[in-house]
């Protein structure tokens, strides 16, 4: 089973305009964290923001924000205003505990946002 | 500058050849990474390790061995490569603790393989 599912492969926003990229994920792990990346076509990646599996609160980043909820494993991320420079691959990805302590890093498939002026 | 050091940038093979992966990192983080990118697709997990002298298999570690040589370095051998393995790799590192509790995880810029 996926252990996290992007199930945009391309979205096409005008240009200030709010956008939200879906992300489910799986994890019997009462403990985790998420995390949203930025992968320009330079192809660095961008840590954006996380979400920890107990936090009370949505996380928020200036123009991002994370809607989490928990109940139904999802954590969408937002995006306001939306600007030319937001088109990118964005990748969902969760951090759960394997065996002996150790965590790893889980990646979706990714969402390619465009921005159209 | 801190952070992940990939070398080399961009590789060819030849079907069958070996080449080794080198990553360096100086935050003193304890977990290392790395991670294959393809075409239109996230990143897989390859191998990882949790500290020095650990290593252990991720999603798709067929083909691939990994050599923890000290807290800072974390290489990748391609022992026989197949163009299957062509591929952008990632090596990342980390601190580590409790799942829940943030931590970033800091990329190298990639190494861009491709194999004939």
């Amino acid at each position: 089973a996926q252990k996290i599912t992007q199930t945009q492969p391309g979205m096409f926003v005008q240009e200030k305009e709010a956008v939200t990229l879906d992300c489910t994920y799986d994890t019997s792990d009462p403990s985790y964290g998420l995390f949203w990346y930025k992968q320009p076509s330079s192809g660095e990646m961008i840590f954006l923001i996380y979400q920890g599996s107990y936090d009370q609160q949505n996380a928020t980043e200036g123009r991002y924000s994370l809607n989490f909820q928990k109940a139904r494993k999802s954590a969408n991320l937002v995006i306001s205003a939306s600007q030319l420079g937001d088109s990118a691959m964005y990748f969902c990805a969760m951090r759960e505990e394997s065996n002996f302590g150790n965590e790893k890093l889980t990646f979706g498939t990714g969402t390619r946002l465009t921005i159209i002026p | 500058n801190a952070g992940v050091t990939q070398t080399p940038k961009f590789q060819v093979l030849k079907t069958g050849q070996s080449m080794t992966l080198q990553c360096a990192q100086d935050m003193n983080h304890n977990s290392m990474y790395w991670y294959r990118q393809d075409p239109g697709m996230g990143l897989r997990l390859i191998y990882y390790s949790a500290s020095e002298g650990t290593t252990d298999k991720g999603e798709v570690p067929n083909g691939y061995n990994v050599s923890r040589l000290n807290k800072r370095e974390f290489s990748l051998r391609l022992e026989s490569a197949a163009p299957s393995q062509t591929s952008v790799y990632f090596c990342a590192s980390s601190a580590s603790g409790r799942s829940d509790r943030f931590y970033g995880y800091t990329f190298g810029s990639g190494t861009r393989l491709t194999v004939v």
